[in-house]
């Protein structure tokens, strides 16, 4: 069966290191995988997109990494902050079903 | 520009009584989406729509109707309600079927 999975525990890391947040797919062929950010009472926004045939995208102090072959991907947050305390939701297009299919997500909490 | 608004944002229904959501958005974006997001499940589709009068089953519809009739809104109904259905219902739209823009949520309690 198809099967998103992210790490259930929460991440907590000292302030200024470097956050990575993993995200692993089995059985999907995604098109493309897109990384949210989801403050606790508030919807999900968009952060990052990477096409399959991206190795890496950056932006700002993000980096999103990509690879189909271990069919994994890592999510950095470098010289993370306090306020990078969140949610993080990986969500995978597929091109079979044409829906965006969203993993639980893993905390971050950030500490000063 | 206020996005994705959702209407209302906390809901209290007895089982077997009807509601309806309503989203609009103002971004004169084609696609529309309504998930429910329950602990330790994750984001799940219900019903999305690809433009004006157009609906389509997600992962999760059954219980659920949604209708189109209007670009910029996108209504979620639920004729009876049922205690699974005590959740946080999330409507999102976007342009493409890329980046999707969430609403702040409805917080829906079924008793």
């Amino acid at each position: 069966s198809q099967k998103i999975e992210q790490n259930s525990e929460a991440l907590n890391i000292q302030e200024g290191k470097t956050a990575t947040l993993t995200c692993n797919y089995t059985n999907y062929s995604p098109a493309y995988l897109q990384w949210y950010r989801q403050d606790p009472g508030r919807g999900p926004v968009f952060l990052l997109l990477i096409r399959e045939n991206e190795k890496e995208k950056r932006k700002e102090r993000l980096k999103v990494t990509f690879d189909t072959t271990l069919k994994q991907s890592l999510f950095h947050i470098t010289a993370s902050q306090p306020a990078d305390s969140a949610t993080y939701l990986c969500a995978l297009f597929s091109s079979n079903t044409g829906k965006l299919i969203f993993g639980q997500g893993t905390t971050l909490q950030v500490k000063p | 520009n206020a996005g994705v608004t959702q209407t209302p944002k906390f809901r209290v229904l007895k089982t077997g009584q009807s509601m309806t959501l309503l989203c609009a958005q103002d971004m004169n974006h084609e696609y529309m989406y309504w998930y429910r997001q329950d602990p330790g499940m994750g984001l799940r589709l219900i019903h999305y729509s690809v433009g004006e009068g157009t609906t389509a089953k997600g992962e999760v519809p059954d219980g659920y109707n949604v209708s189109r009739l209007k670009k910029q809104n996108f209504l979620l109904g639920l004729e009876s309600a049922a205690p699974s259905q005590t959740s946080v219902y999330f409507c999102a739209s976007s342009r493409t079927r890329y980046e999707q823009y969430f609403g702040p949520g409805t917080r829906l309690t079924v008793t």
